[in-house]
């Protein structure tokens, strides 16, 4: 079935620094892809998405472009803030499955100041 | 718009209790789903209602969960005889399902602690 797989974290970076997490997936279909942040304490946020093959979703900084040759969906940014401190998490949704959203087991992300 | 409501956001219930949650989408949403997610990992897909109809089960809601939307508007999540496996966050979400690749936004979820 449909699954999604990225890095696993922690991963500590000092601010300023450049943030990259990789994400693969695996689809029957043709699946949208998605980053969510989830803050502490705090619900899932979208943070971007990509619906079609070199797509590139962006949002407060951070970048992602939809690989279809490679299946990936890599999250980057150029340089990071304390305030980035989460865990994300890459997910899928396959318009063939009634858009239900697969789940990477998330990655969470230190900034230290 | 107010944004997915859940309530309560937090439950602590002894072993063998029953525990409902309830979900208020985004209204004009058709789509509503739920997830459970617990501690370092993912939210991993429940089940999902179009309007009142329940579409899809999966195998990890064991036949002591049960949901429901009644009128196609607010849904439940009934967890008979919990267990401290239950413990989790339950997380519900909405979309509009007019094309497809819909964002779909999630509440805050409702932390169950099972004693």
């Amino acid at each position: 079935g449909d699954s999604v797989t990225q890095m696993e974290g922690p991963v500590t970076l000092s601010e300023e620094a450049f943030l990259t997490i990789n994400c693969t997936y695996t689809a029957t279909g043709y699946p949208s892809l998605f980053w969510y942040v989830q803050y502490p304490g705090e619900g899932l946020q979208l943070l971007l998405k990509a619906t079609k093959a070199d797509d590139k979703g962006s949002n407060k900084g951070f970048e992602a472009t939809y690989r279809k040759e490679t299946t990936s969906f890599h999250l980057e940014k150029g340089s990071v803030q304390v305030s980035d401190s989460a865990v994300y998490f890459c997910a899928l949704s396959d318009r063939d499955r009634d858009d239900k959203i697969i789940f990477g087991k998330g990655t969470r992300l230190h900034i230290l100041p | 718009d107010t944004g997915v409501s859940q309530d309560p956001r937090h439950k602590i219930t002894k072993r063998g209790q029953n525990v409902t949650f309830r979900c208020d989408p985004i209204s004009e949403h058709n789509r509503l789903y739920w997830y459970r997610q617990t501690l370092g990992q993912g939210p991993e897909f429940l089940t999902y209602f179009q309007n009142e109809a329940q579409l899809e089960k999966s195998r990890l809601l064991s036949d002591r969960f049960s949901a429901e939307r009644p009128k196609g508007s607010f849904s439940t999540l009934e967890i008979q005889r919990t267990e401290q496996g239950d413990s989790a966050m339950y997380l519900c979400a909405s979309s509009p399902r007019l094309l497809s690749g819909n964002t779909i936004y999630f509440g805050e979820g409702s932390w169950l602690t099972v004693v």
